[in-house]
C-alpha cells in the first residue's frame, strides 16, 4: 500500500514568511509524528498525535511552530515568521498506534530553506 | 539522561568488510532499540530492532548486539556492500511511550 507522503518536497521561503508543510500518513495509522532533521544532526522530535488524544507538543522549539491533525488523518505543520535557523528537513512518520516500541514509517521529508 | 550517543559520525569500509556502529544510553527505562537506515533524499526506514531481554538479534547481514549492563548497543553489518552506503540512526524508546530518542547518525560509505 501507499506509504507516508509529504508535500511539498522542497520549499524555499524568505525570512519572516509563514510556511505550511503537509503529511498524509499511512491509512489506518492512528499515531503521527513530526521530526526535524538538521544537517549533521539526528532526528529531533517535534510533536506527536495519537487518535483523538491531546497531542504531545513537548518538542516544538518555539511558539512559532504549530501543528494540527484533521479528522485523525492528514496533518499540517505550520511555521510562522520563519527564521534562517528553521532551515532543515521536516520528516513525518506514522505508526499503528497500538503500543510502545512499534515501527514508525517515515515519509521522504520536506526540505525547507529559509533565505 | 534522554540522550542516545552514537559513534562514529562517519565510517568508510571496504566492500566485504564489517561495519560497526555503536550507541550508548543512560536512561534504564529505555526498552526498545531500533536502527534506521536512511538513503539520500529519502526518509529513514526501520532496519532492525531489539529489546533488552536478548543480547543479540540477527537479520541477514545485519546484527544488533546489546549489552544491558554497559547500556550500549551496536549494529554490525557483515559483508558490507556499496548498496549499504547510507546514514544509520540508532534510537531508543521508553516503555509505554511512543517517543523515540535518536542518535546523531553515522554516515557509512562502502567502497567498491
Amino acid at each position: 500500500g501507499a506509504g507516508v507522503s509529504q508535500s511539498p518536497s522542497n520549499k524555499v521561503t524568505e525570512k519572516g514568511k509563514d510556511v505550511e508543510l503537509r503529511c498524509d500518513p499511512i491509512s489506518g495509522h492512528t499515531a503521527l509524528y513530526w521530526y526535524r532533521q538538521s544537517l549533521g544532526q539526528g532526528l529531533e522530535f517535534l510533536i506527536y498525535f495519537q487518535g483523538n488524544s491531546a497531542p504531545d507538543k513537548s518538542g516544538l522549539p518555539s511558539d512559532r511552530f504549530s501543528a494540527e491533525r484533521t479528522g485523525g488523518s492528514v496533518s499540517t505543520l505550520t511555521i510562522q515568521r520563519t527564521q534562517q535557523e528553521d532551515s532543515a528537513v521536516y520528516l513525518c512518520a506514522s505508526s499503528l498506534g497500538t503500543g510502545g516500541g512499534e515501527t514508525q514509517y517515515f515519509g521522504p521529508g520536506t526540505r525547507l530553506l529559509v533565505l | 539522561q534522554q540522550q542516545v550517543k552514537q559513534s562514529p559520525q562517519s565510517l568508510i569500509v571496504q566492500k566485504g568488510g564489517i561495519s560497526i556502529i555503536n550507541c550508548a544510553y543512560e536512561n534504564t527505562a529505555f526498552d526498545y532499540f531500533p536502527w534506521y537506515q536512511q538513503f539520500p533524499g529519502k526518509g529513514p526506514a526501520l532496519l532492525i530492532a531489539i529489546r533488552p531481554d536478548v543480547s543479540e538479534k540477527k537479520e541477514g547481514r545485519f546484527t544488533i548486539s546489546f549489552n544491558k549492563s554497559a547500556k550500549q548497543f551496536s549494529l554490525h553489518i557483515m559483508d558490507s556492500q556499496p548498496g549499504d552506503s547510507a546514514t544509520y540512526f540508532c534510537a531508543a524508546s521508553i516503555a509505554g511511550t511512543y517517543k523515540y530518542i535518536f542518535g546523531t547518525g553515522t554516515r557509512l560509505k562502502v567502497l567498491a
